[in-house]
């Protein structure tokens, strides 16, 4: 069983649907959760990072962490076409070894008009 | 964007040929990082470096090497390529090991070994 497991995909909804992407995980010694999106033939760019458990927002996208069930999500409002991308998340420990993130395999999201 | 480039952006070699990968970071990061990208696999780790001349092994390293001669270049080698290097290629870098969170990726090197 990998570290960080992430449904491949890929997930396509209409414009303006609210779109859930989500991530499980094994290691309880994670506390740094990361959302990257990755356009087609591009490099990833990070999205947002959120420590421990609860909720960041950053305008139309809310990353929320339940550690209880070690599960993250990512959320994703009003979704337009630029949206369509590859969505990968990452973690990584805080202390007590190597902060090199595992990341997932990703989640391909089409949004069509 | 973070000032990351990598070259060559597409490389066609044969088999048994060796081939070496630059990434230049313009943002004086001390971290830097050598990924894959395959289907199925997502992001693997090859190599990354903590320093001039320091550099660590990561999840998969057999077949590849590294070198860091200045703070601004992280070279990758894969000292005689076969087709299962066949694949996408980054180059990361983060500010420190504990900012590891932030990593910022650069345009990717998309290798094919014939």
């Amino acid at each position: 069983q990998k570290e960080v497991e992430q449904d491949p995909g890929p997930l396509s909804v209409p414009e303006g649907a609210i779109v859930s992407l989500n991530c499980t995980y094994s290691n309880s010694a994670f506390q740094y959760f990361m959302w990257y999106r990755q356009y087609s033939r591009k490099g990833p760019e990070l999205l947002m990072y959120t420590y421990s458990s609860g909720n960041k927002e950053d305008g139309r996208f809310t990353a929320q962490v339940d550690k209880s069930s070690k599960y993250i999500s990512l959320f994703i409002r009003d979704s337009q076409p630029s949206d369509s991308a590859t969505y990968l998340c990452a973690m990584r420990k805080s202390s007590g070894g190597s902060y090199i993130p595992t990341f997932g395999r990703g989640t391909s999201l089409i949004v069509h008009p | 964007d973070a000032g990351i480039t990598q070259s060559p952006r597409h490389k066609v070699t044969e088999t048994g040929t060796p081939v070496t990968l630059r990434c230049h970071q313009t943002e004086n990061h001390r971290y830097m990082y050598w990924y894959r990208q395959d289907p199925g696999h997502g992001l693997r780790l090859i190599h990354y470096s903590y320093g001039v001349k320091d550099t660590d092994k990561g999840e998969v390293s057999d077949g590849y090497s590294v070198s860091r001669s200045k703070t601004e270049d992280f070279l990758l080698t894969l000292e005689s390529a076969t087709s299962s290097q066949t694949s996408v290629y980054f180059c990361a870098i983060s500010e420190s090991s504990t900012r590891a969170y932030e990593q910022y990726f650069g345009p990717g090197t998309r290798l094919t070994v014939t």
